[in-house]
Parts: structure tokens; C-alpha cells; sequence
């Protein structure tokens, strides 16, 4: 069965530092994988996607995340962390049992120090 | 309003209560989705309708029925809820199921 992992529940960074978040997948076949991020009270907002090609993939607010098969990871990505940026982030992949459907990991949390 | 809205967006009830939770959806989507979202734990897919046709249903306990009307409105009627069903309910839609799908703001839901 698909599942995915996110080895830190919480990371805290001081702002303009970089970011790194890990996820690691299991699947059989050529994973779909996602990046989600949650603020407080707010449902979840795709972050970006990678479906197949480039193993590079770009998203909205300055992030990115690297597809590595021989890792089985998806870690997510910014060069510089901004306050806003304080969230729950999501990895995701995206599986196909009947209808396609999304199997989540557990979420990490991000802190932002000043 | 624009995306997918959910309402309430608190609710609490006693176990011998029965609410409903909305959700509507302004993408155009025909497929749409409940997840369950508890502290600690994944997200969990609850169903999946499209077409207004269910599709999936995750082993959800029966005092958790979905309707789905139509492709914009989706409803989760609950009755005799247990105090570990208190959660954030997830609203969202995708066109066609896709794993590109859209998430409400969520029903945030204490039992009593």
C-alpha cells in the first residue's frame, strides 16, 4: 500500500534562512507527489506537484521540491523563509485504488523565529 | 464566492445531536471529497463522489452519511457522534477525481 512519511513533525527556522522539508514515499510505480501547506483555520493549498519530466519541480510562494527515485523522496524547499511562511506543510502521493485519491503524510510544522 | 466554501466553519453538538455539514464548490468540479483531519494524525479520506455518484467510502462508521445532490453541493449529516469524532472536516473537489483537488476552509467539530 502507498504511504508516505514526514520524518519531523517540527521544524523551527529563523527568518531568511533556508528551508528543507523531508518526505519519503513508498509506492510501487511512478509516483504523482505533492506539497500542500495549511495556515492556522484554513483548508490546504497545493503548493506544486510533480507528475513526470524535469525531477525539479517549481511552485507558488518561492518554493521548489526535487524528485529522487533512488531516495524515494520528495523534500520541499526555499532558499529564503519568510514570516508568512509559518504553516503545517503536507506531502502527498497520489494513488490509484478505484478513483485516484491523495494518501497524506502526517504533516510538519513550521515555526518561524524573528 | 469563489473556490470551495464550507459551512459552518465551527460547530459543537452532543453525542445525541444531528447536524449537517455543507460544502459548495465554484470550480465547475464534478468530483468532490470528505476528508477527516484529526490532531496527530494524517488526513483521512472519509468519500468520494463524482458525477454524484459515490465512489469510494473509506470504511467511514455509519453515523456519518454524505449526500451529494449535485456536482457543486456536497453534505455531511452526522447523528450519534462519538467524542473522538471531534475534528477539522475538509471539504474538496477536483475535475473529474484527479489528484489535483481544491480544499475548503473546514468545519471545525467538537462533541460533547
Amino acid at each position: 500500500a502507498q504511504s508516505v512519511t514526514q520524518p519531523d513533525i517540527h521544524i523551527t527556522v529563523s527568518e531568511g534562512a533556508s528551508l528543507e522539508l523531508r518526505c519519503n514515499y513508498s509506492y510501487g510505480a511512478t509516483p504523482y507527489l505533492f506539497w500542500y501547506v495549511q495556515s492556522p483555520g484554513q483548508g490546504l493549498q497545493l503548493l506544486l506537484k510533480y507528475f513526470s519530466g524535469d525531477t525539479l519541480v517549481q511552485g507558488i510562494k518561492g518554493f521548489e521540491a526535487e524528485f529522487k527515485r533512488s531516495q524515494s523522496s520528495f523534500n520541499l524547499r526555499k532558499p529564503s523563509v519568510h514570516w508568512s511562511d509559518a504553516a503545517e506543510y503536507f506531502c502527498a502521493v497520489g494513488a490509484v485504488t478505484g478513483a485516484q485519491k491523495l494518501v497524506f503524510g502526517q504533516g510538519t510544522r513550521l515555526t518561524i523565529n524573528p | 464566492e469563489t473556490g470551495v466554501t464550507q459551512t459552518p466553519r465551527h460547530l459543537v453538538m452532543g453525542m445525541t445531536n444531528k447536524k449537517s455539514l455543507k460544502c459548495e464548490q465554484h470550480l465547475g468540479h464534478n468530483a468532490m471529497y470528505w476528508y477527516k483531519q484529526s490532531a496527530k494524525k494524517p488526513l483521512e479520506l472519509m468519500f468520494v463522489y463524482n458525477f454524484k455518484e459515490q465512489t469510494e467510502n473509506n470504511s467511514v462508521p455509519s453515523r456519518f452519511s454524505p449526500e451529494c445532490p449535485n456536482s457543486s453541493h456536497l453534505f455531511l449529516h452526522l447523528h450519534t457522534l462519538q467524542p473522538e469524532d471531534s475534528a477539522l472536516y475538509l471539504c474538496a473537489s477536483s475535475q473529474d477525481t484527479s489528484y489535483e483537488q481544491y480544499f475548503g476552509p473546514g468545519t471545525r467539530l467538537t462533541v460533547t
